[in-house]
């Protein structure tokens, strides 16, 4: 089986804080994704790659950037977090560019 | 860009059936995917359709008219545990990333 793993479940930070979200995929997958999901709004695309040191901006880059050293891990960095950045944030990955892709369990940011 | 329309909220009783529908604008299309999401926890697949038709697997079917720019998620014979959200997916053909439409939040009564 798959399996996505994000670093943290719960995280509490303050405005201006530096945020790393981490996520790591055990299948080798070549793409991997952040999105961001809130109610109403549904899951927006904030970053992408498709290979080592590749990034690509999604639909909502700003105040977000990424990091993909190795092929299993896509980091999310949030420079100076805000209000307006609480959200469920899901990583997830896929094998090529067709395919499902599979989800982590989600990192629930709040920031005060 | 990808403009995907489904409805918020559903809600039937055990043992029927509920059709979710999903409606979309895209500049290039390369398939359509539908996720279930339960609260609290991760999305996973449901189903993918690429080509016109009905894709039928075990109580769960899904319908794509790429023409109409139309698919649906058909539940049959519902079952509590299948309360939960429903997404629907479009991938482009442009760049291969996938979007999402808001989700239907499907309750099941008893």
């Amino acid at each position: 089986d798959v399996k996505v793993t994000q670093s943290s479940r719960y995280l509490v930070k303050r405005t201006g804080e530096k945020v790393f979200l981490e996520c790591v995929q055990d299948m080798d997958h070549e793409n991997m994704f952040w999105y961001r999901q809130d109610p109403g709004l549904g899951l927006r695309l904030i970053y992408f790659s498709y290979d080592v040191k590749m990034k690509e901006k999604g639909d909502i880059p700003e105040g977000y950037s990424v990091s993909r050293e190795k092929k299993e891990r896509f980091s999310l960095i949030l420079e100076s977090a805000s209000t307006n950045q609480t959200s469920m944030y899901l990583c997830a990955s896929r094998e090529g560019h067709t395919g499902e892709l599979f989800f982590g369990e989600g990192s629930r940011l709040t920031v005060l | 860009g990808q403009n995907i329309d489904q409805p918020t909220e559903m809600t039937a009783t055990e043992g029927a059936i509920v059709q979710i529908n999903c409606t979309y604008q895209t500049s290039g299309f390369n398939g359509l995917f539908w996720y279930q999401q339960h609260a609290g926890e991760a999305p996973t697949f449901l189903s993918y359709n690429v080509l016109d038709g009905l894709e039928e697997k075990g109580r769960f079917s899904s319908f794509l008219s790429r023409s109409k720019g139309y698919s649906y998620l058909l539940l049959k014979e519902l079952q509590m545990k299948d309360s939960a959200s429903y997404l629907c997916a479009v991938q482009s053909s442009n760049d291969y990333k996938l979007s999402f439409g808001a989700g239907t939040t499907v309750t099941v009564r008893a």
